[in-house]
């Protein structure tokens, strides 16, 4: 299985400033079949399901802030919020969905500092 | 509006069985690849079982495999979890999620209101 690995388990961040949220997938997730990493995450709120925030590592979702950004090098990820909003505090996972079984990242918890 | 609305869960004894349904609208169902997605309580996700869109590739994770079997019916927009012999360590929200593509291998783009499973005795 495809262990993610997230990092920070929780950051604290001010109100405006960045919070990056690290990622790394125990084994490559990218196909040479079309170049792309088959990497999301998503936003988890208390009380909510989790929301589709970034897929294919760094394309946004639907309605998604342009605040949020995804990147790739090799086996590492980065989720990226540029300017922390009051709403952005939730909880974030990493999943591949490369191969079977589907692996998520362990979670990171975002606050305001 | 595309939606997933669930149903079923509960409180059952370890060894009983359960039946989860999703209930699909706002887009063509049979379209696209679902999956159920469960979190402990305080915990993170785990991925459980996936069907594509046209009801082939069945397949649940290690955890839940000969014990869980994910179904769907095109005709009703509805897809099942049927959970059998269920333990403690089923206990969880369980969220049933539609894939970007019949195949499967995307991202889960929308997602249930989820259904607290508890078993105990």
């Amino acid at each position: 299985d495809i262990v993610m690995t997230q990092s920070p388990d929780s950051l604290a961040v001010s109100l405006g400033e960045r919070a990056t949220i690290n990622c790394r997938s125990s084994q490559t997730v990218l196909s040479s079949f079309n170049n792309k990493n088959y990497l999301t995450w998503y936003q988890q709120k208390p009380g909510q399901p989790p929301k589709l925030l970034i897929y294919w590592a760094s394309t946004r979702g639907s309605g998604v802030p342009d605040r949020f950004s995804g990147s790739a090098s090799g086996t590492d990820f980065t989720l990226t919020i540029s300017s922390l909003q009051t709403e952005d505090v939730a909880v974030y996972y990493c999943q591949q969905y490369y191969e079977l079984p589907w692996t998520f990242g362990q979670g990171t918890k975002v606050e305001i500092k | 509006e595309v939606q997933l609305l669930q149903s079923g869960g509960g409180f059952i004894q370890p060894g009983g069985s359960l039946t989860l349904s999703c209930a699909a609208s706002g887009f063509t169902f049979s379209g696209y690849a679902m999956s159920w997605v469960r979190q402990a309580p305080g915990k993170g996700l785990e991925w459980v079982c996936y069907i594509r869109g046209g009801g082939a590739h069945p397949t649940c994770a290690d955890s839940v495999k000969g014990r869980f079997t994910i179904s769907r019916d095109n005709s009703k927009n509805t897809l099942y979890l049927q959970m059998n012999s269920l333990r403690a360590e089923d206990t969880a929200l369980y969220f049933c999620a539609k894939s970007e593509s019949g195949y499967g291998n995307d991202a889960f783009d929308i997602w249930g209101q989820g259904t607290m499973v508890t078993v105990s005795s």
